[in-house]
């Protein structure tokens, strides 16, 4: 079975700090994701990498960036954490057939807390 | 805007009853995939209908496709209380699409 490791299940912040949150996977997949879920918004997309060191912006990109520098790795960092970015983190992986998206393996999530 | 969008938000039913949950979208897909999520943990893959597709079955759970009306629902038959938990779709825009775009979701409870 594929997994898809969150470094952390619950993350204590303050405003203004750099925040690091990490994501690994084990089943070689080209394509990983991170999103964030917030009530009664479903998942939004925050950024995406469809191999090593290549990343594209998302829907909700502003406050974030990211860095895939091994495949199996891919890490969202919060680069000044302001209150409007406490949320539950999401992490997801996907194996690419032929170019098309294939299904997503998700990690627990990380819910952060920026006090 | 939301690409997929889940009718309804909250379904409350007894155990051995189906649930049925629908979901629209609003622009061409390839595929459409549905998701359950436990509370508290990550998204879980429960199957995926091709946009050539109409019907697809998977143990308890059928999908079918409306591409005409750009709609899809899920049927859950003889539900357990195990099922209880969020339920998601899915959709892949055309062709060479990375981008999975989830709806709200419907909260499903189920009632022992």
């Amino acid at each position: 079975d594929v997994k898809v490791t969150q470094s952390s299940r619950y993350l204590v912040k303050r405003t203004g700090e750099k925040v690091f949150l990490e994501c690994v996977q084990d089943m070689d997949h080209e394509n990983m994701f991170w999103y964030r879920q917030d009530p009664g918004l479903g998942l939004r997309l925050i950024y995406f990498s469809y191999d090593v060191k290549m990343k594209e912006k998302g829907d909700i990109p502003e406050g974030y960036s990211v860095s895939r520098e091994k495949k199996e790795r891919f890490s969202l960092i919060l680069e000044s954490a302001s209150t409007n970015q406490t949320s539950m983190y999401l992490c997801a992986s996907s194996l690419s057939w032929r170019g098309l998206n294939q299904p997503q393996h998700f990690g627990d999530g990380t819910r952060l807390s920026i006090l | 805007s939301q690409q997929g969008e889940e009718d309804p938000q909250a379904l409350s039913i007894q155990e051995g009853e189906n649930a049925t949950m629908n979901c629209s979208y609003k622009t061409s897909i390839n595929n459409l995939q549905w998701y359950r999520q436990n509370s508290g943990r990550g998204l879980v893959h429960l199957i995926l209908i091709r946009s050539n597709e109409r019907e697809k079955h998977s143990g308890r759970l059928r999908v079918t496709l409306d591409t005409s009306k750009k709609s899809s629902s899920l049927l859950i038959t003889a539900s357990r209380a195990a099922d209880t938990a969020s339920y998601f779709c899915a959709t892949v825009r055309g062709t060479g699409g990375f981008k999975t775009i989830f709806g709200a979701g419907t909260r499903l409870f189920v009632k022992a």
